[in-house]
Protein backbone atom coordinates (compact mmCIF):
# COMPACT_ATOMS: atom_id res chain seq x y z
CA UNK A 1 0.00 0.00 0.00
CA UNK A 2 1.78 3.37 -1.35
CA UNK A 3 2.41 6.31 1.15
CA UNK A 4 1.81 9.75 0.85
CA UNK A 5 3.34 10.86 -2.15
CA UNK A 6 4.56 14.66 -2.65
CA UNK A 7 5.81 15.99 -5.77
CA UNK A 8 8.19 17.66 -6.56
CA UNK A 9 10.31 16.39 -3.73
CA UNK A 10 12.64 19.81 -4.41
CA UNK A 11 11.77 22.84 -6.34
CA UNK A 12 13.52 26.01 -7.14
CA UNK A 13 11.96 29.11 -7.79
CA UNK A 14 12.96 32.88 -8.55
CA UNK A 15 11.21 35.42 -6.53
CA UNK A 16 7.95 36.66 -7.73
CA UNK A 17 7.31 32.53 -9.62
CA UNK A 18 4.55 30.78 -8.96
CA UNK A 19 5.59 27.13 -6.83
CA UNK A 20 2.76 24.51 -7.28
CA UNK A 21 3.41 21.32 -4.93
CA UNK A 22 1.31 18.46 -5.21
CA UNK A 23 -0.18 15.69 -2.86
CA UNK A 24 -1.68 12.52 -3.28
CA UNK A 25 -2.91 10.82 -0.38
CA UNK A 26 -2.98 6.92 0.98
CA UNK A 27 -5.44 5.21 -0.80
CA UNK A 28 -8.88 5.42 0.86
CA UNK A 29 -7.42 8.17 2.56
CA UNK A 30 -9.79 11.60 1.78
CA UNK A 31 -8.54 14.08 4.50
CA UNK A 32 -5.52 15.79 3.62
CA UNK A 33 -3.46 18.07 5.76
CA UNK A 34 -0.78 20.48 4.75
CA UNK A 35 2.13 21.90 6.94
CA UNK A 36 5.27 24.17 7.14
CA UNK A 37 8.51 23.55 8.39
CA UNK A 38 10.70 26.50 8.44
CA UNK A 39 14.50 25.74 9.10
CA UNK A 40 15.23 24.14 12.59
CA UNK A 41 11.62 24.44 13.49
CA UNK A 42 8.85 22.32 14.05
CA UNK A 43 5.89 21.81 11.94
CA UNK A 44 3.14 24.25 11.38
CA UNK A 45 -0.46 23.38 10.74
CA UNK A 46 -1.53 25.25 7.37
CA UNK A 47 -4.74 24.04 6.00
CA UNK A 48 -7.35 20.96 6.22
CA UNK A 49 -9.12 19.67 2.72
CA UNK A 50 -11.50 16.90 2.30
CA UNK A 51 -12.10 16.23 -1.44
CA UNK A 52 -13.38 19.49 -3.05
CA UNK A 53 -14.12 21.45 0.30
CA UNK A 54 -11.54 23.42 2.50
CA UNK A 55 -12.38 22.31 5.87
CA UNK A 56 -9.89 25.00 8.03
CA UNK A 57 -7.31 27.39 6.75
CA UNK A 58 -6.60 28.74 9.41
CA UNK A 59 -2.81 28.30 9.47
CA UNK A 60 -2.25 29.62 5.57
CA UNK A 61 -1.60 33.10 4.86
CA UNK A 62 -4.01 35.47 3.60
CA UNK A 63 -2.31 36.19 0.47
CA UNK A 64 -0.37 34.53 -2.29
CA UNK A 65 -1.08 30.79 -0.74
CA UNK A 66 -3.91 28.51 -1.79
CA UNK A 67 -5.02 24.91 -2.03
CA UNK A 68 -6.95 22.78 -3.31
CA UNK A 69 -8.12 18.66 -3.25
CA UNK A 70 -10.56 18.14 -6.47
CA UNK A 71 -12.84 15.22 -7.01
CA UNK A 72 -10.47 13.78 -9.26
CA UNK A 73 -6.37 13.72 -8.74
CA UNK A 74 -4.09 15.33 -5.98
CA UNK A 75 -4.18 18.12 -3.40
CA UNK A 76 -2.38 21.06 -5.15
CA UNK A 77 -0.82 23.63 -2.27
CA UNK A 78 -0.21 27.05 -4.26
CA UNK A 79 2.18 29.97 -3.71
CA UNK A 80 1.93 32.66 -6.02
CA UNK A 81 4.70 35.52 -6.42
CA UNK A 82 7.42 33.52 -3.82
CA UNK A 83 9.44 35.20 -1.72
CA UNK A 84 12.58 34.22 0.12
CA UNK A 85 10.77 33.81 3.50
CA UNK A 86 8.63 31.18 1.54
CA UNK A 87 11.50 28.76 1.45
CA UNK A 88 11.00 25.98 3.95
CA UNK A 89 9.92 22.14 3.52
CA UNK A 90 5.92 21.47 3.14
CA UNK A 91 4.82 18.68 4.40
CA UNK A 92 1.10 16.85 3.25
CA UNK A 93 -0.15 14.43 5.39
CA UNK A 94 -3.67 12.32 4.80
CA UNK A 95 -5.95 10.22 7.05
CA UNK A 96 -8.89 7.90 6.57
CA UNK A 97 -11.02 9.63 8.20
CA UNK A 98 -11.08 12.88 10.46
CA UNK A 99 -9.97 12.53 13.73
CA UNK A 100 -7.58 9.80 12.63
CA UNK A 101 -3.75 9.41 13.11
CA UNK A 102 -2.04 11.16 10.09
CA UNK A 103 0.68 9.62 8.10
CA UNK A 104 2.91 11.74 6.64
CA UNK A 105 4.87 12.52 3.01
CA UNK A 106 8.26 12.52 2.15
CA UNK A 107 7.90 16.81 2.13
CA UNK A 108 9.06 19.32 -1.06
CA UNK A 109 12.09 21.06 -0.47
CA UNK A 110 11.06 25.04 -1.75
CA UNK A 111 13.87 26.84 -2.35
CA UNK A 112 13.39 30.65 -3.14
CA UNK A 113 16.38 33.09 -4.92
CA UNK B 1 -4.25 27.85 22.64
CA UNK B 2 -2.70 24.29 22.40
CA UNK B 3 0.91 23.75 22.59
CA UNK B 4 3.98 21.32 22.77
CA UNK B 5 6.87 22.10 24.82
CA UNK B 6 9.76 19.65 23.93
CA UNK B 7 13.51 19.64 25.40
CA UNK B 8 16.06 21.56 23.80
CA UNK B 9 18.89 19.74 21.44
CA UNK B 10 21.00 18.76 20.23
CA UNK B 11 20.88 15.42 22.37
CA UNK B 12 24.21 13.36 21.98
CA UNK B 13 25.07 10.00 23.67
CA UNK B 14 27.06 7.11 23.59
CA UNK B 15 25.43 3.89 21.87
CA UNK B 16 23.90 1.58 24.32
CA UNK B 17 23.12 4.82 26.49
CA UNK B 18 19.72 5.47 27.93
CA UNK B 19 17.38 8.10 25.93
CA UNK B 20 15.12 10.75 27.30
CA UNK B 21 13.46 13.41 25.36
CA UNK B 22 10.98 15.23 27.74
CA UNK B 23 7.64 16.48 26.16
CA UNK B 24 4.76 18.44 27.68
CA UNK B 25 1.88 19.94 26.58
CA UNK B 26 -0.91 22.43 26.93
CA UNK B 27 -4.33 21.55 25.84
CA UNK B 28 -7.95 21.42 26.45
CA UNK B 29 -9.77 18.63 26.42
CA UNK B 30 -8.70 15.40 25.58
CA UNK B 31 -6.16 15.55 23.39
CA UNK B 32 -4.02 12.88 21.61
CA UNK B 33 -0.27 12.28 21.81
CA UNK B 34 2.42 11.47 19.29
CA UNK B 35 5.97 10.86 18.52
CA UNK B 36 7.57 11.03 15.14
CA UNK B 37 10.58 10.55 13.84
CA UNK B 38 12.31 12.52 10.95
CA UNK B 39 15.82 11.08 9.53
CA UNK B 40 17.79 13.50 7.66
CA UNK B 41 16.30 14.77 4.03
CA UNK B 42 13.25 12.77 4.58
CA UNK B 43 9.18 13.05 6.19
CA UNK B 44 7.94 12.21 9.46
CA UNK B 45 7.47 8.63 10.74
CA UNK B 46 4.99 7.68 13.03
CA UNK B 47 7.21 6.11 16.09
CA UNK B 48 4.07 5.73 18.57
CA UNK B 49 1.34 7.01 19.80
CA UNK B 50 -1.46 7.36 22.89
CA UNK B 51 -4.80 8.34 23.00
CA UNK B 52 -6.12 8.53 26.41
CA UNK B 53 -4.14 8.57 29.98
CA UNK B 54 -2.22 6.26 31.45
CA UNK B 55 -1.95 4.89 27.65
CA UNK B 56 1.64 3.82 27.01
CA UNK B 57 2.99 3.78 23.33
CA UNK B 58 5.66 1.73 22.40
CA UNK B 59 7.32 0.90 18.90
CA UNK B 60 11.09 -0.31 18.00
CA UNK B 61 12.46 0.16 21.80
CA UNK B 62 11.04 3.59 22.56
CA UNK B 63 8.13 4.04 24.58
CA UNK B 64 5.99 6.95 26.28
CA UNK B 65 3.44 7.28 28.55
CA UNK B 66 0.63 10.12 28.43
CA UNK B 67 0.66 11.77 31.69
CA UNK B 68 -2.44 13.48 32.44
CA UNK B 69 -1.13 14.76 35.83
CA UNK B 70 1.79 15.80 34.58
CA UNK B 71 0.90 17.30 31.05
CA UNK B 72 3.79 15.01 29.52
CA UNK B 73 4.85 12.43 26.93
CA UNK B 74 8.41 11.43 27.50
CA UNK B 75 10.00 9.54 25.30
CA UNK B 76 12.61 7.19 26.42
CA UNK B 77 14.88 3.88 25.10
CA UNK B 78 16.65 1.69 27.15
CA UNK B 79 19.50 1.42 24.66
CA UNK B 80 19.93 3.71 21.63
CA UNK B 81 21.60 2.52 18.31
CA UNK B 82 23.61 5.09 15.74
CA UNK B 83 21.05 4.14 13.38
CA UNK B 84 18.22 5.98 16.00
CA UNK B 85 19.86 9.44 15.43
CA UNK B 86 17.39 11.61 13.70
CA UNK B 87 15.35 14.66 14.70
CA UNK B 88 12.06 13.33 17.30
CA UNK B 89 9.14 15.37 17.03
CA UNK B 90 6.52 15.40 19.86
CA UNK B 91 2.55 16.62 18.65
CA UNK B 92 -0.71 16.30 19.76
CA UNK B 93 -3.82 16.36 17.88
CA UNK B 94 -6.31 18.57 19.22
CA UNK B 95 -9.12 16.45 19.48
CA UNK B 96 -11.45 18.93 17.15
CA UNK B 97 -12.35 20.47 20.88
CA UNK B 98 -11.15 24.15 19.95
CA UNK B 99 -11.31 23.88 15.72
CA UNK B 100 -12.78 20.41 14.46
CA UNK B 101 -10.53 19.69 12.38
CA UNK B 102 -7.88 17.28 14.52
CA UNK B 103 -4.61 19.34 13.36
CA UNK B 104 -1.87 18.87 14.82
CA UNK B 105 0.33 21.17 16.93
CA UNK B 106 3.95 19.75 17.03
CA UNK B 107 7.05 20.80 19.55
CA UNK B 108 9.86 22.42 17.66
CA UNK B 109 12.04 18.89 17.44
CA UNK B 110 15.24 17.50 19.24
CA UNK B 111 18.01 16.36 17.32
CA UNK B 112 19.30 12.82 18.26
CA UNK B 113 23.11 12.36 17.52
CA UNK B 114 24.36 8.55 19.13
CA UNK B 115 28.02 8.38 18.48
CA UNK B 116 29.56 4.41 18.29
Amino acid sequence: NAGVMQNPRHLVRRRGQEARLRCSPMKGHSHVYWYRQLPEEGLKFMVYLQKENIIDESGMPKERFSAEFPKEGPSILRIQQVVRGDSAAYFCASSRNRGETQYFGPGTRLLVL
Amino acid sequence: GNSVTQMEGPVTLSEEAFLTINCTYTATGYPSLFWYVQYPGEGLQLLLKATKADDKGSNKGFEATYRKETTSFHLEKGSVQVSDSAVYFCALSDGGYTSGTYKYIFGTGTRLKVLA
